[in-house]
């Protein structure tokens, strides 16, 4: 089945640590993205990248950072920076350029106490 | 930012009831889309509509776009209880960065 998926689905850690969210795709898509997505509000872009080693800041880039070192993974490194982390964080892909849809996972809810 | 408003925040009506939705955004782009998202869980894709394109059709879905107002409406006909979800827009500008809306919560009745 192709997809994306993201593990693990709910993550505990405690304050002061850096915590790592995986997001793994088999779309063959050029493009990644990671949102953040606070209760009730919309989507808030973090980082995104359009091909292999290369990636944007997003509007909240602050605290997060990310790798892409192969093009079917993006992983989100929360770091201890990150000063209000707990969140459900959504990783998306889409074939790079303009006019796509997103394909989205499931996400991971992350709490941090 | 060019980040969307859905309106209403939320929406709750009876099963076969059509659903309204609206989105108003900032700057100019180069396609809207609709996304819906069932609680604690992904985003899935609804439709997209380009900024030359007025109206759009899906299944019981319409969409149209006002480029001049910046806004587009989501209509769905004929509701289901399964339609419960909230939705949202997203903006694409430049290539491959999307900005989404705060997004509307309906609640359809059976």
């Amino acid at each position: 089945d192709g997809g994306i998926t993201q593990s693990p689905k709910y993550l505990f850690r405690k304050e002061g640590q850096n915590v790592t969210l995986s997001c793994e795709q088999n779309l063959n898509h050029d493009a990644m993205y990671w949102y953040r997505q606070d209760p009730g509000q919309g989507l808030r872009l973090i980082y995104y990248s359009q091909i292999v080693n290369d990636f944007q800041k997003g509007d909240i880039a602050e605290g997060y950072s990310v790798s892409r070192e192969k093009k079917e993974s993006f992983p989100l490194t929360v770091t201890s920076a990150q000063k209000n982390p707990t969140a459900f964080y959504l990783c998306a892909s889409s074939i790079a350029g303009t006019n796509y849809e997103q394909y989205f996972g499931p996400g991971t809810r992350l709490t941090v106490t | 930012s060019q980040q969307g408003e859905e309106d209403p925040q939320a929406l709750s009506i009876q099963e076969g009831e059509n659903a309204t939705m609206n989105c108003s955004y900032k700057t100019s782009i180069n396609n809207l889309q609709w996304y819906r998202q069932n609680s604690g869980r992904g985003l899935v894709h609804l439709i997209l509509i380009r900024s030359n394109e007025r109206e759009k059709h899906s299944g019981r879905l319409r969409v149209t776009l006002d480029t001049s107002k910046k806004s587009s409406s989501l209509l769905i006909t004929a509701s289901r209880a399964a339609d419960t979800a909230s939705y949202f827009c997203a903006t694409e500008a430049t290539g491959n960065q999307f900005y989404f809306g705060t997004g509307t919560s309906l609640t359809v009745i059976p």
